[in-house]
Order: C-alpha cells, then sequence, then structure tokens
C-alpha cells in the first residue's frame, strides 16, 4: 500500500513564480521525510529533508514545511527556473534506516 | 571523489532468465541500498546492505537476492525473470549512519522481453 501519497502529479510554473508539491504520510512512526530531484536519465539526488521536531526548514530557494498533526509535508521552490525542471519525489522512514517509501512524483516544468 | 556506478546502463534478457547487477558505492561508504524504479510502482526499496550484511529488506519475491563483499561493492541478483521486472534497478551509497544521505547512481534499465 502506498503510504506517502504525494500530490499534484504534474506541475507547470511560469518562470519566477512558486512551485508546491504537497504529500501525505500514514505512519506516524516515520521521523525523517527527505526531498529528491531526479533529472532525466539519472538517479534521484537529495534536495533537502527535514525531522519532525521542526516545522519548516529552507535551503536557498527550497523550504519545506512540516505539518506534524496533519501528517502532511510540502516543499516550496521560490523564484522557480527552467533548470528546476524535474521529477521531484518526497520519502519517509523511520528509524533511521534506508528503507525509503517514496511518494509517486510531481513532474514539473519551468515555463521560460 | 567518483560518485555511485552501476554497471551495465542497459540489459535486455528474456523471460526465465537470470541477472545479475553491480554497484560501486562511494568510497567511505558502508552501505549500498538497492531500489526499483517503474513507471506504474513508483520507487520501492529492495534491501539494504551494511559491512556485508543485509540489514533491510523489502516486500519482494526472494527471486530477487543481493550480497555485499568486504569492499563494500555490492551486487543484485533476479531469477526467472519475468515481464514484470522490467524497471531502472538503482543503488544508493551511505555512510550506513542513521539518516545520512542517499547517493544515489544512475541505474541499470533492464529490459525483460
Amino acid at each position: 500500500q502506498q503510504q506517502v501519497k504525494q500530490s499534484p502529479q504534474s506541475l507547470i510554473v511560469q518562470k519566477g513564480g512558486i512551485s508546491i508539491i504537497n504529500c501525505a504520510y500514514e505512519n506516524t512512526a516515520f521521523d525523517y521525510f527527505p526531498w529528491y530531484q531526479q533529472f532525466p536519465g539519472k538517479g534521484p539526488a537529495l534536495l533537502i529533508a527535514i525531522r519532525p521536531d521542526v516545522s519548516e526548514k529552507k535551503e536557498g530557494r527550497f523550504t519545506i514545511s512540516f505539518n506534524k498533526s496533519a501528517k502532511q509535508f510540502s516543499l516550496h521552490i521560490m523564484d522557480s527556473q527552467p533548470g528546476d525542471s524535474a521529477t521531484y519525489f518526497c520519502a519517509a522512514s523511520k528509524g533511521g534506516n534506508n528503507d525509503m517509501r517514496f511518494g509517486a512524483g510531481t513532474r514539473l516544468t519551468v515555463k521560460p | 571523489k567518483a560518485g555511485v556506478t552501476q554497471t551495465p546502463r542497459y540489459l535486455i534478457k528474456t523471460r526465465g532468465q537470470q541477472v545479475t547487477l553491480s554497484c560501486s558505492p562511494i568510497s567511505g561508504h558502508r552501505s549500498v541500498s538497492w531500489y526499483q524504479q517503474t513507471p506504474g510502482q513508483g520507487l520501492q526499496f529492495l534491501f539494504e546492505y551494511f559491512s556485508e550484511t543485509q540489514r533491510n529488506k523489502g516486500n519482494f519475491p526472494g527471486r530477487f537476492s543481493g550480497r555485499q563483499f568486504s569492499n563494500s561493492r555490492s551486487e543484485m541478483n533476479v531469477s526467472t525473470l519475468e515481464l514484470g521486472d522490467s524497471a531502472l534497478y538503482l543503488c544508493a551509497s551511505s555512510s550506513g549512519q542513521p539518516n545520512e544521505k542517499l547517493f544515489f547512481g544512475s541505474g541499470t534499465q533492464l529490459s525483460v522481453l
């Protein structure tokens, strides 16, 4: 069963706009929530990650917002650029192990 | 520092055959995890090896197996291939410490005909 639900499936944003991708999880034992970016022909690359004791984490143009009570977290990409066009995956894991449960992915297209 | 290297990049096999995929982790990394990526099921965890021992296992049939060598290189084997095994197989390495960054290779694209 899918333990992490991601939306939207695809997203088109104008250059300079804000891209927002949402994820919801079911298992309250999850304690690590990373976001990955994947370009065609490449493996996923870690963008940013958050632990549930923090409600927000920002790294450059990328921000994770985390709502523990709602079991939801989201990725915000500020000032989106054409080079950000990729597929983004949220994920969750528990107990510090590498058994990541991934969302289905969001294909982001940033139009120039 | 060289990244995670996966070989071969592409493979074509027929049903019933077996296949072995190879992964060389980043130097110094002791953990290697394997994932299967398909358009329908997305990214699914297969197993993780740490210091030559399987540390975690996903929900895949026994046809999927792996091993890790003393130099941390890992191999994944799929026996009695089925059409549904067609996928991108990704290897990720890390130090093995909790919640440390996973570094993914570019994957092996397996096609089963």
